[in-house]
């Protein structure tokens, strides 16, 4: 139990064009997500806060109106990286916690691999 | 907010030996602190994690302990395996209570 897809798994896309990326639950319902970016080596990052049915909650220095994100239903969310550049590539990862464990435990997607041209 | 600090950055140890991880925080609100694994190109993996009205937990071979009054939190893993070598992340959640903070992570690597 606990899964959670994304979508896609891999992207290249050319600079100045737009990504979206899909976060999904599929065996339970998350009314709260995670986005994070992970570079090469590094730590995984906190982007945003996803909450279903109401704003992201970026972090300091997250662009909003780049990385928008939507959280339209109780099993998915949305990243789409607008006017996307190569400084932006990068491994996304989504994560979510199931509304009816302990309100604590994250399970995390497997990962979008963004390469921007 | 909040900064988690990790140590060792690499840990290089051989096959049978114990393995320790060292975490500390800085925010003392925080109350939930997970370990996960991550093999390369892979998804991080919950191994073990443990909340603040407890000061240790135990799963087989793994470990954590958490010591509140310093705000630090260690992995043990005892019989290492050469299938136990990945990068190693200890988190904490934020002053919201919600998400994680994640240190630089621990890569371990166990030789035979």
């Amino acid at each position: 139990g606990a899964v959670v897809s994304q979508h896609p798994s891999w992207v290249i896309c050319k600079s100045g064009t737009s990504v979206k990326i899909e976060c999904r639950s599929l065996d339970f319902q998350a009314t709260t997500m995670f986005w994070y970016r992970q570079f090469p080596k590094q730590s995984l990052m906190l982007m945003a806060t996803s909450n279903e049915g109401s704003k992201a909650t970026y972090e300091q220095g997250v662009e909003k109106d780049k990385f928008l994100i939507n959280h339209a239903s109780l099993t998915l969310s949305t990243l789409t990286v607008t006017s996307a550049h190569p400084e932006d590539s990068s491994f996304y990862i989504c994560s979510a916690i199931p509304t009816s464990g302990t309100g604590e435990t994250q399970y995390f997607g497997p990962g979008t691999r963004l390469l921007v041209l | 907010g909040e900064n988690v600090e990790q140590h060792p950055s690499t840990l290089s140890v051989q096959e049978g030996d114990s393995a320790v991880i060292k975490c500390t925080y800085s925010d003392s609100a925080s109350n939930y602190f997970p370990w996960y694994k991550q093999e390369l190109g892979k998804r991080p993996q919950l191994i073990i994690d443990i909340r603040s009205n407890v000061g240790e937990k135990k799963d087989q071979r793994i470990a954590v302990t958490l010591n509140k009054t310093a705000k630090h939190f260690s992995l043990h893993i005892t019989e290492t395996q050469p299938e136990d070598s990945a990068v190693y992340f200890c988190a904490a959640t934020n002053q919201a209570g919600t998400a994680l903070i994640f240190g630089k992570g621990t890569t371990l690597s166990v030789s035979s």
